[in-house]
C-alpha cells in the first residue's frame, strides 16, 4: 500500500539545522510531488513548500525562503526537508504529503506520520 | 497569496446535532475551464496527520462517513457534520490548492467540541 514514513523526532538547539526524511513506498516515487506542512503547538497548519521528485524542482513558502531546502534521492524513494537557523518558533510537527499534479493540483492523498522537531537551548 | 478565513474559531455541538463550519477565500478557487473548486477539508486530531475528508469542495473521500458533506463554490464554502459523533471532536481546516505556483494556504482551523 502507499505509505510515507518519516524520520524520528529531533531535538535541536537554536541556530542549528534539522533534516527530516520522508520515505515513499507502494508507488512510483517520481510520479507525485511531495509537499511539506507543519503544525506548531497551538497553531494551525502551515505550508512550507514542495519538491518535484522527477526533476528536483522546488517551490518554497516565502516565510521560509533562504532557510528551507527540499531535496530527494530517487534511488531510495526518499524526500528530505532541511530547515536551518532554527528558533523556538520552529518547534512543530512536520509532515510530508504525496500530491498528484496533472496540469493542476490534486489534494494530498497520503501523509507521513509526522516528525516532531523541538528547538530548545 | 490566497487568504482562507474560517468561522467560527470553535463551536460546541451536542451529540447527534449538526455542526457547520464556514470557509471564505480571498479570491475565487474555481477554475472555469473544468468547473472545479480547488478546495479541501481536513480533520486534524492531536498527534495524527491531517485526514482528507472532502476534495473539490464537495467530493467525500473514500471511507469518510456520509455525515460529512461539503458545499459551496467560488469563494464561500461550508463543511457540515450532520449528526455529530464523539469521534468527530477535532480541529477542521479548509485549504486551497488552486494555483500551480502560488503557496497553498489553510484556514486558521475550527475546533469542534461536544
Amino acid at each position: 500500500q502507499v505509505q510515507l514514513v518519516q524520520s524520528g523526532a529531533e531535538v535541536k538547539k537554536p541556530g542549528a539545522s534539522v533534516k527530516v526524511s520522508c520515505k515513499a513506498s507502494g508507488y512510483t516515487f517520481t510520479e507525485y510531488y511531495i509537499h511539506w506542512i507543519r503544525q506548531a503547538p497551538g497553531h494551525g497548519l502551515e505550508w512550507l513548500g514542495w519538491i518535484n521528485p522527477k526533476t528536483g524542482g522546488t517551490k518554497y513558502g516565502q516565510e521560509f525562503q533562504g532557510r528551507v531546502t527540499m531535496t530527494r534521492h530517487t534511488s531510495i524513494s526518499t524526500a528530505y526537508m532541511e530547515l536551518s537557523r532554527l528558533t523556538s518558533d520552529d518547534t512543530a510537527a512536520y509532515y510530508c504529503a504525496r500530491v498528484k499534479y496533472n496540469g493542476g493540483w490534486f489534494p494530498p492523498d497520503t501523509w507521513g506520520q509526522g516528525t516532531q522537531v523541538t528547538v530548545t537551548s | 497569496d490566497i487568504v482562507m478565513t474560517q468561522s467560527p474559531d470553535s463551536l460546541a455541538v451536542s451529540l447527534g446535532e449538526r455542526a457547520t463550519i464556514n470557509c471564505k477565500s480571498s479570491q475565487s478557487v474555481l477554475y472555469n475551464f473544468n468547473n472545479k473548486n480547488y478546495l479541501a477539508w481536513y480533520q486534524k486530531r492531536p498527534g495524527q496527520p491531517p485526514r482528507l475528508l472532502i476534495s473539490w469542495a464537495s467530493t467525500r473521500e473514500s471511507g469518510v462517513p456520509d455525515r460529512f458533506s461539503g458545499s459551496g463554490s467560488g469563494t464561500d464554502f461550508t463543511l457540515t457534520i450532520s449528526s455529530l459523533q464523539a469521534e468527530d471532536v477535532a480541529v477542521y481546516y479548509c485549504q486551497q490548492y488552486y494555483s500551480a505556483l502560488d503557496p497553498w494556504t489553510f484556514g486558521q482551523g475550527t475546533k469542534v467540541e461536544i
